[in-house]
């Protein structure tokens, strides 16, 4: 089984649609990540979450909601969202990045979102 | 705002060319340094782990030096294969748990 899966793999959504982004980690990790990757722009960091709290919030929109019910379990929840928001989304995990800073991260394949 | 860049920002090689690209960076006080490659439709995959001046890593035929001093990483592929097209990215690890990455450089291979 893969070590970080999302789901699902690509959505199209309306502007006045609310959907949900799931990612499931399974290595054991305490740190969920989202990122965002923009046409010809790099991946962008959106939230952090380390043992179930949030630790890092980038300036997102309000419009991007995240949840972290527990270590294993990251969703982000999409409401009123804009053109410019079609994107590929990358769900990530860590070890605690507090205890140890260097450790990679482990990626999924990411959520292909268009708007329509 | 950190700028992480990386150049080229694409190569396109034959099979059996070996090839580097560099990742450049303006601080010197970070955790570490990471390299990913990440091929069409999967997910990105760590490389290396860059920590200390001098630094270098190997793996297989792919190797990485890192230089803190004057800000860069270089990432080398000896006698590319087809499979080595993806894009390698590298990531800036300054604060814990951020990470800044580059554009990253897409690597195409023709047998």
């Amino acid at each position: 089984e893969t070590g970080v899966t999302q789901t699902p793999r690509h959505l199209v959504m309306g502007m006045t649609n609310k959907k949900s982004l799931k990612c499931e980690q399974h290595l054991g990790h305490n740190a969920m990540y989202w990122y965002k990757q923009s046409a010809k722009k790099p991946l962008e960091l959106m939230f952090v979450y380390n043992f179930k709290e949030q630790t890092e919030n980038n300036s997102v929109p309000s419009r991007f909601s995240p949840e972290c019910p527990n270590s294993s379990h990251l969703f982000l929840h999409l409401h009123t969202l804009q053109p410019e928001d079609s994107a590929l989304y990358l769900c990530a995990s860590s070890q605690d990045p507090g205890r140890y800073p260097n450790q990679p991260q482990h990626f999924g394949d990411g959520t292909r979102l268009s708007i329509l | 705002i950190l700028n992480v860049e990386q150049s080229p920002q694409s190569l396109h090689v034959q099979e059996g060319d070996s090839t580097n690209f560099t990742c450049s960076f303006p601080s010197s006080n970070f955790y570490a340094l990471h390299w990913y490659r990440w091929e069409t439709a999967k997910s990105p995959e760590a490389l290396f782990v860059m920590t200390l001046n001098g630094d270098e890593k190997k793996k297989g035929r792919i190797s990485a030096t890192l230089n803190t001093k004057e800000g860069y990483s270089y990432l080398y592929i000896k006698g590319s294969q087809p499979e080595d097209s993806a894009t390698y990215l590298c990531a800036l690890v300054a604060n814990a748990g951020k990470s800044t990455f580059g554009d990253g450089t897409t690597l195409t291979v023709k047998p």
